[in-house]
């Protein structure tokens, strides 16, 4: 069964800053990889996508990579804002249909 | 367009009594997946529709059913409720073959 983790589980950062999340998945075996954002009490906002045959993917302020290989994906932010204070979760896609393995998720509070 | 909307938003129940809950995907979209989201263990998926056929399913006990009919709009059903159940059930819409997940408000269950 894929296992999907992120560290760190919380992350508090200055107004300004750029900042790194991280995901790492068990098995290499992915057919995408998704980054959402949640905020409190609401659903999930895909934020990027990116297909197994890709390294990475940018809108706007974030950048996010993946590596099969290592199991790993990453989410950068540049510039952080107050508004991406959010919980941060990244879900990797099986070779068929729609099943996601999410992740435990990244607590993101930006400080003004 | 309009988004995914998922009905009713907030349901309290009591052990050993069914629900239904109510899933609208985004107009053109043909696959509904179901997810639940609990402190403990995360996001979780339970199943997957596509044209009226679940296509893919999760670890979840025959408790918990689903449909989708032919207007793509999907139903889950939970009987026999436990304590456990409690837990924000999302759904997600996409247009086809392991797309974007663009994901409902959510339905909040809470089973005394």
């Amino acid at each position: 069964k894929q296992e999907v983790t992120q560290i760190p589980a919380a992350l508090s950062v200055p107004e300004g800053e750029n900042l790194v999340l991280n995901c790492s998945f068990t098995d290499s075996a992915i057919y995408n990889l998704q980054w959402f954002r949640q905020d409190p009490g609401k659903g999930l906002t895909s934020l990027l996508l990116i297909q197994s045959s890709q390294r990475e993917q940018t809108s706007g302020r974030l950048n996010a990579s993946l590596d099969k290989s290592s199991g790993r994906s990453t989410l950068y932010i540049a510039a952080s804002q107050p508004g991406d204070s959010a919980t941060y979760l990244c879900a990797v896609g099986k070779n068929t249909g729609n099943q996601f393995y999410f992740g435990t998720g990244t607590s993101l509070t930006v400080i003004p | 367009k309009a988004g995914v909307t998922q009905t009713p938003r907030y349901l309290i129940k009591t052990r050993g009594q069914q629900v239904t809950l109510s899933c609208s995907p985004i107009s053109g979209h043909r696959s509904v997946s179901w997810y639940q989201q609990t402190p403990g263990q995360g996001l979780q998926f339970l199943f997957e529709y596509f044209s009226e056929t679940q296509r893919n399913k999760g670890n979840f006990p025959g408790r918990f059913s689903g449909r989708q009919f032919s207007n793509s709009r999907s139903e889950m059903n939970v009987s026999t409720l436990e304590l456990g159940d409690s837990a924000l059930y999302l759904c997600a819409s996409s247009s086809g073959h392991t797309d974007t997940q663009y994901f409902g408000p959510g339905t909040r269950l809470t089973v005394l």
